[in-house]
């Protein structure tokens, strides 16, 4: 089966730095996604990783270690805009299956 | 450019009626496809994805099935929904291993 687990919540304030982390037990792994998602609305990319290593897109970093089944999310510079879901989720099953995490509410404070 | 249709986006229905959620996607062929069901202030959890017309794989026991009878149409259905089928479902395809693009998302409340 497959196991993917967040942080439930995390507090930061506005201008900091934070990093969510995302640790997965899978049968198989074919890449790992981080997604956003804002009350009422459907998930957007983030990033993407498959080999091991650091993703740097903007404000957004990601770093996968495949030896380890962890991930991380860094976000730079908050906004309060950035207040919102973050979702890990990895493909399994060749590339056919998207499962995800729990899911981690982060909320940025003045 | 590829777009995903799903509809309705909020639906109100009576314990033991059926349920029928459609999810198209344009501009693609062959896409992976998927449905998710989302609790308030939870994540998302993988009911059903396909990877070809026709073939389902089924991640959870539940009172819902889904059907691929075209390859760009994903469809949920319940025979008799139940009070715990309430929650945000959404479809979404893929390329394999690919970014997901979602739906808009369907709010299902049964009363």
């Amino acid at each position: 089966g497959q196991n993917i687990d967040q942080p439930t919540e995390m507090t930061a304030t506005e201008g900091a730095i934070v990093q969510i982390n995302c640790t997965y037990q899978t049968s198989g792994f074919n890449g790992l996604f981080w997604y956003q998602q804002h009350a009422g609305e459907a998930p957007t990319f983030l990033s993407y990783n498959v080999l091991d290593g650091l993703e740097e897109k903007g404000r957004f970093s990601s770093f996968l270690s495949r030896s380890k089944g962890y991930s991380y999310l860094l976000l730079k510079e908050l906004q309060m805009k950035d207040s919102a879901s973050y979702l890990c989720a990895v493909f399994t099953g060749g590339g056919n299956k998207l499962t995800f995490g729990t899911g981690t509410q982060l909320k940025v404070e003045l | 450019s590829q777009t995903i249709h799903q509809w309705p986006a909020t639906l109100v229905q009576p314990v033991g009626s059926p349920l029928s959620l459609e999810c198209t996607v344009e501009g693609t062929s062959n896409p992976n496809l998927y449905w998710y069901r989302q609790a308030a202030g939870r994540g998302l959890q993988l009911l059903f994805y396909s990877v070809g017309i026709g073939q389902i794989s089924s991640e959870v026991p539940q009172n819902l099935s889904a059907s691929r009878p075209q390859d760009r149409q994903f469809i949920l259905s319940s025979k008799k929904l139940l009070l715990s089928d309430s929650g945000f479902y959404l479809c979404a395809w893929s390329r394999v291993a690919g970014e997901a693009f979602f739906g808009q998302g369907t709010r299902l409340t049964v009363v």
